[in-house]
Parts: structure tokens; C-alpha cells; sequence
């Protein structure tokens, strides 16, 4: 049980396009998604916050207009990094979990994005 | 804001026992998780602690003192495949967020 899926497992993509990554939690609801960033041999960074129906809450220094969260339903939610430049080619990681306490994230695959 | 604090790297014996240390500062502490990350691949559930004592599951255990700010995870019986990073990350009361110290790459020598 608590299996989260992200797609796509990488991208590639040219500097100004934009990029949709979906995460879902395949036998669970997930009151709470939450969004990753992770760089090359450091630790993941909180970039957001998800809560179905709701608007994000993103984390200081993290522009919610470059990065477009959308949570329509209890099993996914995804993440448009729109505008891509090389700086954001980066490890983004989704979690899911079961409600607002202090309640286990699960993890999806991870999706690696690289900007040329 | 948080600090989490973990060694950068250690090294050990396939068969041997190693033990992470983690140590925090955090306002509406609620708990923390431990996880463990294949180079490449995401963060996958080891344990959660959210009262003082300790916690084992089969080779891995995981103990916490909350006054202390201090928590450890020992890896019994090392196998090559334990060589991973272990994240430490503790939970706020608010929101459920968590915040992840810089991680422990554990490499394990035969």
C-alpha cells in the first residue's frame, strides 16, 4: 500500500518551454501533496504545499507563478514549471499523505528535469 | 526557522553496526522521520519517532530524546545494500511540513 507514481521519470526540454510533471497516489486519497526540489548531493528542499481544491502554499523564495501547483482530486496533483531555464533542471520529487497531522509522506519516483 | 544537523559521510563493514546521528532545533516539534535514498531514486519510509525512547524494526532502529534534541538510527547486520544517503527530517505541528537535514551517505565496505 501507499504507492505515489510521478510522470513523467525525466524530461528534456529547451530553455523557455514549460513542463507539466503529475503526481499521483495510486491506492490512497491524498489529503496533502507536497512538492520537492532536489540538487545534485544535497538533501530535498520544501517547495510546496498542496491541498486538494485549495490553493498552495508555496515556501519562502519559491515563485508560485513559475511553478503552477494544481491538486483537482485526492490522488493527484501536478507541478508546471513554466518558462524552464537551465537553473531549474533539478530532482523534483512529490509526497503524499492521509491527513494534516504528523502523518507519513510517501514518496513518488522522483522526476528528473534538465533544461538545455 | 530549523536546524538539522547529521554527518555528511560514514563508512563501515558489511555485517558491522553503524549509527546515525541527528540533532535539531525546531519550535512545535511533531515527530521525525527517518528515510532512506538510493542515489537516483526517492526517499523511501524507514521510521517515526514522536515520543523519547526506542523504536526498532528488524536491523533498524531509531531512538529519540526530545529534550535533547537528538535522535539516532542504528543499522544492525550491515548489508552492501544498506549504502544509501539517511535523511533525517522532523515534522512541525503546522501543516505537517517537513524539514530535512542534509542526509548521511553510509557506504558499506565488504
Amino acid at each position: 500500500g501507499a504507492v505515489v507514481s510521478q510522470h513523467p521519470s525525466r524530461v528534456i526540454c529547451k530553455s523557455g518551454t514549460s513542463v507539466k510533471i503529475e503526481c499521483r497516489s495510486l491506492d490512497f486519497q491524498a489529503t496533502t501533496m507536497f512538492w520537492y526540489r532536489q540538487f545534485p548531493k544535497q538533501s530535498l528542499m520544501l517547495m510546496a504545499t498542496s491541498n486538494e481544491g485549495s490553493k498552495a502554499t508555496y515556501e519562502q523564495g519559491v515563485e508560485k507563478d513559475k511553478f503552477l501547483i494544481n491538486h483537482a482530486s485526492l490522488t493527484l496533483s501536478t507541478l508546471t514549471v513554466t518558462s524552464a531555464h537551465p537553473e531549474d533542471s533539478s530532482f523534483y520529487i512529490c509526497s503524499a499523505s492521509l491527513a494534516g497531522g504528523a502523518d507519513t509522506q510517501y514518496f513518488g519516483p522522483g522526476t528528473r528535469l534538465t533544461v538545455l | 526557522g530549523q536546524n538539522i544537523d547529521q554527518p555528511t559521510e560514514m563508512t563501515a563493514t558489511e555485517g558491522a553496526i553503524v549509527q546515525i546521528n541527528c540533532t535539531y532545533q525546531t519550535s512545535g516539534f511533531n515527530g521525525l522521520f527517518w528515510y532512506q535514498q538510493h542515489a537516483g531514486e526517492a526517499p523511501t519510509f524507514l521510521s517515526y519517532n514522536v515520543l523519547d525512547g526506542l523504536e526498532e524494526k528488524g536491523r533498524f532502529s531509531s531512538f529519540l530524546s526530545r529534550s535533547k534534541g537528538y535522535s539516532y538510527l542504528l543499522l544492525k547486520e550491515l548489508q552492501m545494500k544498506d549504502s544509501a544517503s539517511y535523511l533525517c527530517a522532523v515534522s512541525k505541528a503546522a501543516g505537517n511540513k517537513l524539514t530535512f537535514g542534509g542526509g548521511t551517505r553510509v557506504l558499506v565496505k565488504p
